[in-house]
């Protein structure tokens, strides 16, 4: 059973601090995403990768960064968390990057946080 | 601007009835459609992929249809069941542009009642 897991499904994190968000794939995929869901905004991607060690900005990477030094992993850096963070963050995992090709995409469970 | 435009924004319907959710694109070039079924406080789960040769593809009950002419794509659903009580959200793919070329519909959020 193909799997995405984030290592939380629920954090609450005080304003200013770091967060580190963890995923985890056991596909083999190159290709993984981090997006960020909110009520009224669906899901607007962050950052993603195509490769260990590479990394491309999504449509709103301000506030984050991402690292990927093996290729099974791809965590999501808040640097110093603030309130217009909290959100469901949601990870991606895929064969094909850029729109994923025609192959299927998996997407953890997400990750609820809230910062306080 | 590439844009997902979504169909009710919110439905409820008893158990056992059919219902069918909208789904209207402006993405060009179109690449592929994907409908996702999201359970609250999970991950968007895929229900099917179509491309541009494909009308119609179905998942058990899940039946979606694609219009590549009029940009159109509809989901519909038989029998339907307390499970499937989830948020429904079209994804259409570019071949090009965009930093992962997907653009997000914003889901249809159905309610389905005993």
């Amino acid at each position: 059973d193909v799997k995405v897991t984030q290592s939380s499904r629920y954090l609450v994190k005080r304003t200013g601090e770091k967060v580190f968000l963890e995923c985890v794939q056991d596909m083999d995929h190159e290709n993984m995403f981090w997006y960020r869901q909110d009520p009224g905004l669906g899901l607007r991607l962050i950052y993603f990768s195509y490769d260990v060690k590479m990394k491309e900005k999504g449509d709103i990477p301000e506030g984050y960064s991402v690292s990927r030094e093996k290729k099974e992993r791809f965590s999501l850096i808040l640097e110093s968390a603030s309130t217009n963070q909290t959100s469901m963050y949601l990870c991606a995992s895929s064969l094909i990057g850029r729109g994923f090709g025609n192959t299927e995409a998996f997407f953890g469970q997400g990750t609820r946080l809230t910062v306080v | 601007k590439n844009q997902v435009e979504q169909s009710p924004q919110s439905l409820i319907i008893l158990e056992g009835k059919n219902c069918t959710l909208q789904c209207n694109y402006t993405v060009s070039p179109f690449s592929n459609l994907r409908w996702y079924k999201q359970d609250t406080g999970r991950g968007p789960v895929s229900l099917t992929i179509m491309t541009f040769s494909e009308n119609t593809k179905s998942n058990g009950r899940y039946t979606a249809t694609l219009d590549a002419d009029t940009k159109q794509s509809s989901l519909h659903i038989t029998a339907s069941q307390l499970s499937d009580s989830a948020s429904y959200i079209c994804v259409v793919a570019n071949s090009g542009g965009g930093a992962d070329g997907l653009t997000f519909g914003k889901g249809t959020h159905l309610i389905i009642q005993p």
